[in-house]
């Protein structure tokens, strides 16, 4: 099993770039998350989903968008990038809600 | 607000035990997890607590104490392999997950 998938792993955006960080499961769960981690900081949600169809906001949506057409895959679009959405991305699944949380490696994006 | 406080860094010998403090206030409670996040990598699942008490898994275990609004993770026999970050998180009333900064162990031979 592949687990959480996410790519690409590094990427350098310029500001007022879009681009979009590509997530995927085949562990048929049905909560997917995306939640970015800044140096001292604790993981922040930033938007969930508990079924294909679904989404909903987090704790800092600002400057992000999601969509969840399949259950396998879970896209996060940047919009209009600004230096402060530099951090690292995590895409994470969980069987059900409140269940232990399966990670991705990691997006690392720097917006200079 | 909801806050979660645990130690920022920590040091420990190899072959030592180790214990990570954590301390929580959140708007109510559905359990807390720790996880185990090395240098460049994804978190990975070390243990959930929901009821009061300890809870043993190998050389890893962690105790809850809701009245506290604290949890520990105990770490013994410490190996190099162990030298990760650790993160404690707690599940609110509406299951959403609240995250400390993490506490970074480095373990010394």
């Amino acid at each position: 099993n592949a687990g959480v998938t996410q790519t690409p792993k590094f990427r350098i955006l310029k500001i007022g770039q879009s681009m979009t960080l590509q997530c995927a499961q085949d562990m048929n769960h049905n909560y997917m998350y995306w939640y970015r981690q800044d140096p001292g900081m604790g993981l922040k949600l930033i938007y969930y989903s508990v079924g294909a169809g679904i989404t909903d906001k987090g704790e800092v949506p600002n400057g992000y968008n999601v969509s969840r057409s399949t259950t396998e895959d879970f896209p996060l679009r940047l919009e209009l990038a600004a230096p402060s959405q530099t951090s690292v991305y995590f895409c994470a699944s969980s069987y059900g809600e409140g269940g232990e949380l399966f990670f991705g490696e990691g997006s690392r994006l720097t917006v200079l | 607000g909801q806050n979660i406080d645990q130690p920022t860094e920590m040091t420990a010998t190899e072959g030592a035990i180790v214990q990570i403090n954590c301390t929580y206030q959140t708007s109510g409670f559905n359990g807390l997890f720790w996880y185990q996040q090395h240098a460049g990598e994804a978190p990975t699942f070390l243990s959930y607590n929901v009821l009061d008490g300890l809870e043993e898994k190998g050389r890893f275990s962690s105790f809850l104490s809701r009245s506290k609004g604290y949890s520990y993770l105990l770490l013994k026999e410490l190996q190099m392999k162990d030298s990760a970050s650790y993160l404690c998180a707690v599940m609110d009333s509406n299951y959403q997950l609240i995250w400390g900064a993490g506490t970074k162990l480095i373990i010394k031979p």
